[in-house]
């Protein structure tokens, strides 16, 4: 039973446009989010994240977007570059007391 | 700061042998937490430990086992591969006991089984 679910497996945006990578998740107990960036050949990178008691984080061009009632997060890149052209991961935990579950990734590919 | 270490970065092995793959954390970093990639079902969790204690556990057969030193840097070990052992086994660091300092990954150690 999948808990993280980022259902777009891929997604393609032009450079300059905005970019929506969005993240689902059944765990009522979650309360906190992160997402991680993957590039081929490398681990993943922490990225930015979000606790329940907020509904919004922004970090320069990345802001994560939270609602609870709907069990939904989304990445907002804002502009896209080639350079954020990588997998990134949706995951979560409960208090930070259980390990982090990750959704299965989205591929972005930023185009030029 | 160095970062996550694994060795080694790529191995080849045959069905029904067994294979043994290394991390160190960053230094001062208790707690190792070891995940499997697979294409078709992105990052599962093998197993934690801190402090030398295996704290959680995901849902893998009992072949996958694990295990950590007095100087913070853990073993995993796989026991009788089979084909479907082929990932990319990913080690992470985490500074505190709680979850919520996030992760920071080593680079894999990509298994292949033939």
């Amino acid at each position: 039973d999948q808990q993280v679910k980022q259902n777009s497996p891929s997604l393609s945006v032009q450079e300059g446009r905005i970019s929506i990578l969005n993240c689902d998740y059944t765990n009522s107990m979650f309360d906190y989010f992160l997402w991680y960036k993957k590039y081929p050949a490398e681990g993943p990178t922490f990225l930015i994240s979000i606790s329940s008691i907020k509904d919004k984080n922004e970090d320069g061009r990345f802001t994560v977007f939270l609602n609870k009632s709907a069990k939904h997060l989304s990445l907002h890149i804002v502009p896209s570059q080639p350079g954020d052209s990588a997998v990134y991961f949706c995951a979560a935990s409960d208090s930070g007391n259980t390990p982090l579950v990750f959704g299965k990734g989205t591929r972005l590919s930023v185009i030029a | 700061k160095a970062g996550v270490t694994q060795t080694p970065r790529y191995l080849i092995k045959t069905r029904g042998q067994q294979v043994t793959l290394s991390c160190s954390p960053i230094s001062g970093h208790r707690s190792v937490s070891w995940y499997q990639q697979t294409p078709g079902q992105g990052l599962q969790f093998l197993f934690e430990y801190f402090s030398e204690t295996q704290r959680n556990k995901g849902n893998f057969p009992g072949r996958f086992s694990g295990r950590q030193f007095s100087n913070s840097r853990s073993e995993m070990n796989v026991s009788t591969l089979e084909l479907g052992d082929s990932a990319l086994y990913l080690c992470a660091s985490s500074e505190g006991d709680s979850y919520s300092y996030g992760y920071t990954f080593g680079s894999g150690t990509r298994l292949t089984v033939v």
